[in-house]
């Protein structure tokens, strides 16, 4: 069974520019959630989608946004771009039950200039 | 608002020595706590969970121990060997598909 896929695996950006994050759950998965990891911050809860609905979300500004498609992938994007905005963003999936185990993509690791 | 506060940040123990990391959470109705660990350049992987109505629970050289009245929980691991160097965090939910987690602790493992 393919695991969590995160593409791409790195990106440059400038200040200013947007840019889009993609996440393939395991097969089956019909959750997936996004975190960012930044050193010294651990893991800070963005947003979580089922079947297309976003059911939860952090506090994060509205330039971080999410989406989920009918077959359970999830793109997340981030507009207008700040230096602070560097960080590594992953993604879990898991079959969608409240307190069950979560299933990591190896990341993005986005750099913003 | 809910926060997982983590202690230590850095830990060094020596190989076969015992390391205990512990976590507070601010959140009452939190009910789930796992564990994950973070090896150099890889994801974050599940190592062990509790729920709210267990105190304690083992698996191998790994338990996990809950204090629901303090909002305490923490993580044992005996026998520490190389391969245990990661970095582990610690999370908490109340059942909302949200986990906040802990700003994880680096455990280095001596030889």
């Amino acid at each position: 069974k393919a695991g969590v896929t995160q593409t791409p695996r790195y990106l440059i950006k400038t200040r200013g520019q947007q840019v889009t994050l993609s996440c393939s759950p395991i097969s089956g998965h019909r959750s997936v959630s996004w975190y960012q990891q930044t050193p010294g911050q651990g893991l800070q809860f963005l947003f979580e989608y089922f079947s297309e609905t976003q059911r939860n979300k952090g506090n994060f500004p509205g330039r971080f946004s999410g989406r989920q498609f009918s077959n359970s992938r999830s793109e997340m994007n981030v507009s207008t771009l700040e230096l602070g905005d560097s960080a590594l963003y992953l993604c879990a999936s898991s079959l969608g039950q409240p307190n069950e185990k979560l299933f990591f993509g190896s990341g993005t690791q986005l750099s913003v200039l | 608002g809910e926060n997982v506060e983590q202690h230590p940040s850095t830990l060094s123990v020596q190989e076969g020595d015992s390391a205990v990391i512990k976590c507070t959470y601010s959140d009452s109705a939190s009910n789930y706590f796992p564990w994950y660990k973070q090896e150099l350049g890889k994801r974050p992987q599940l190592i062990i969970d509790i729920r709210s109505n267990v105190g304690e629970k083992k698996d191998q050289r790994i338990a996990v121990t809950l204090n629901k009245t303090a909002k305490h929980f923490s993580l044992h691991i005996t026998e520490t060997q190389p391969e245990d160097s990661a970095v582990y965090f610690c999370a908490a939910s109340r059942g909302t598909y949200k986990y906040i987690f802990g700003t994880g602790t680096r455990l280095k493992v001596l030889a």
